[in-house]
């Protein structure tokens, strides 16, 4: 079953702006992380951020994370052509070896 | 970084056969690997849990005798779809933990296996 739940769906930017996704999931987590898949092909993770943390960055990302309204938050700053694919947020419930829960995923257009 | 690969990359089978995919980590040993499946512009979902030298686990709802998991190795898992049917049409991905990098808790995706079914 699905765990997370992202919105919105769809989002479509210019290229510059930023972008802003949002993901709600609904067990306790141990870790939660946000990986991207360009059209037909695998996922590359981008960035995990664990329960005991509330925000990250990594280069253009920045990563939030409210483990009381069970939610996190993907920043994409300054956003690119490129950066048009979909984007999903996966919930670990142990860490230890265990299996993934995928969310819906944001379908990002950056136009340029 | 860790690399998983995945053979064929696209397969079209006739209703009724059997079609073999094959995920490979190649850098690194996976004691566990992960099968998902994808529907168009739908989530991952998954499908079983690959163990190296052991039974796979399933995924509640998924049948273990038409998708069969075979991790003989610490480098491959096979996922065999038998007796493929049209609705067996999907995007198929594994994925693998590295062992030497478990406190990352990142898993690494095979660029997937598009199945068509006709």
């Amino acid at each position: 079953s699905q765990q997370g739940e992202e919105d919105p769906q769809a989002l479509s930017i210019q290229e510059g702006e930023n972008a802003t996704m949002n993901c709600s999931y609904k067990t306790s987590i141990n870790n939660l992380q946000w990986y991207r898949q360009n059209s037909g092909r695998g996922l590359v993770h981008l960035i995990l951020i664990r329960s005991n943390e509330r925000e990250k960055h990594s280069g253009r990302l920045r990563v939030t994370l409210d483990t009381s309204k069970k939610s996190s938050s993907l920043l994409i700053t300054a956003s690119r052509a490129a950066d048009t694919a979909s984007y999903f947020c996966a919930t670990d419930a142990t860490g230890a070896n265990s299996k993934l829960t995928f969310g819906k995923g944001i379908t990002l257009s950056v136009r340029p | 970084g860790a690399v998983v690969s995945q053979h064929p990359s696209w397969v079209i089978c006739k209703s009724g056969t059997s079609v073999k995919i094959e995920c490979r980590s190649l850098d690194f040993q996976a004691t566990t690997m992960f099968w998902y499946r994808q529907f168009p512009k739908q989530s991952l979902m998954l499908m079983a849990t690959s163990n190296e030298g052991s039974k796979a686990t399933y995924e509640q709802g998924v049948e273990k005798d038409k998708f069969l998991i075979n991790h003989a190795s610490l480098t491959l898992s096979t996922l065999t779809v038998t007796s493929a049917h049209p609705e067996d049409s999907s995007f198929y991905i594994c994925s693998a933990r590295d062992p030497r990098r478990l406190a990352t808790y990142e898993q690494y995706f095979g660029p997937g296996t598009r199945l068509t079914v006709t």
